[in-house]
């Protein structure tokens, strides 16, 4: 059973950089699937952000333009989201999920709760 | 993106009943590929989001029977016969045959 764990800081000041760290036991994320992040907030509900394929090949959604950047760590079996220039409305519960494939998200860590605030 | 629109927002139900959750995409969701890339997530308060149905009418293992998931082309349904408390939350659709997936609102079942 794949288990993912979100790590990183609950706060994050206006204009910085978010980056969120995803732990990942009980399957090699070189082996397959998809790796990604979904974030929840109130005002815009369940938004997928990307994924880094088992292969390495990277997916943005296109709405967060070029802010998202999403990379791995085969050795250390983890992932990463890095955010860039957040803004309060960045604020939400960010989830790393694993995708077999077309957004076909299987698996949901826990979720971390980030708040962008001064 | 393509638009997933849930409805009714907010359910009530009794329990032992029945409730029914619809959702319609903006565009069809069969892909090229034949298949058609929609499923229900059930997110339980405190708890994240779980997948109980895939490609429409698939139920992933450990969910009960007495979930059933319909439809096709634009429109479909995830319907929960004889509702416990433990089905108590919001159920979310999402499509993945056009990307970026995109998410329904959500479905608050409660009981009355």
């Amino acid at each position: 059973q794949v288990q993912l764990q979100e790590s990183g800081p609950g706060l994050v000041k206006p204009s910085e950089t978010l980056s969120l760290t995803c732990a990942v036991s009980g399957y090699s994320i070189g082996s397959g699937y998809f790796w990604g992040w979904v974030r929840q907030s109130p005002g815009k509900g369940l938004e997928w952000m990307g994924s880094i394929h088992h292969g390495g090949s990277l997916h943005h959604n296109p709405s967060l333009q070029s802010r998202v950047t999403i990379s791995r760590d085969t050795s250390k079996n983890v992932f990463y989201l890095k955010m860039t220039s957040v803004t309060a409305a960045d604020t939400a519960v960010y989830y790393c999920v694993t995708d077999e494939g077309q957004w076909n998200i299987n698996n949901w860590g826990q979720g971390t709760l980030v708040t962008v605030s001064s | 993106d393509v638009v997933m629109t849930q409805s009714p927002l907010s359910l009530p139900v009794t329990l032992g009943q029945s409730a029914s959750i619809s959702c319609r995409s903006s565009q069809s969701l069969v892909h090229s590929d034949g298949n058609t890339y929609l499923n229900w997530y059930q997110q339980r308060p405190g708890q994240s989001p779980r997948r109980l149905m895939y490609k429409v009418s698939n139920r992933d293992s450990g969910v009960p029977d007495r979930f059933r998931g319909s439809g096709s082309g634009i429109d479909f349904t995830l319907e929960i016969s004889r509702v416990e408390a433990e089905d108590v939350g919001v159920y979310y659709c999402m499509q993945g045959t056009h990307g970026p997936g995109t998410f329904g609102q959500g479905t608050k079942v409660e009981i009355k």
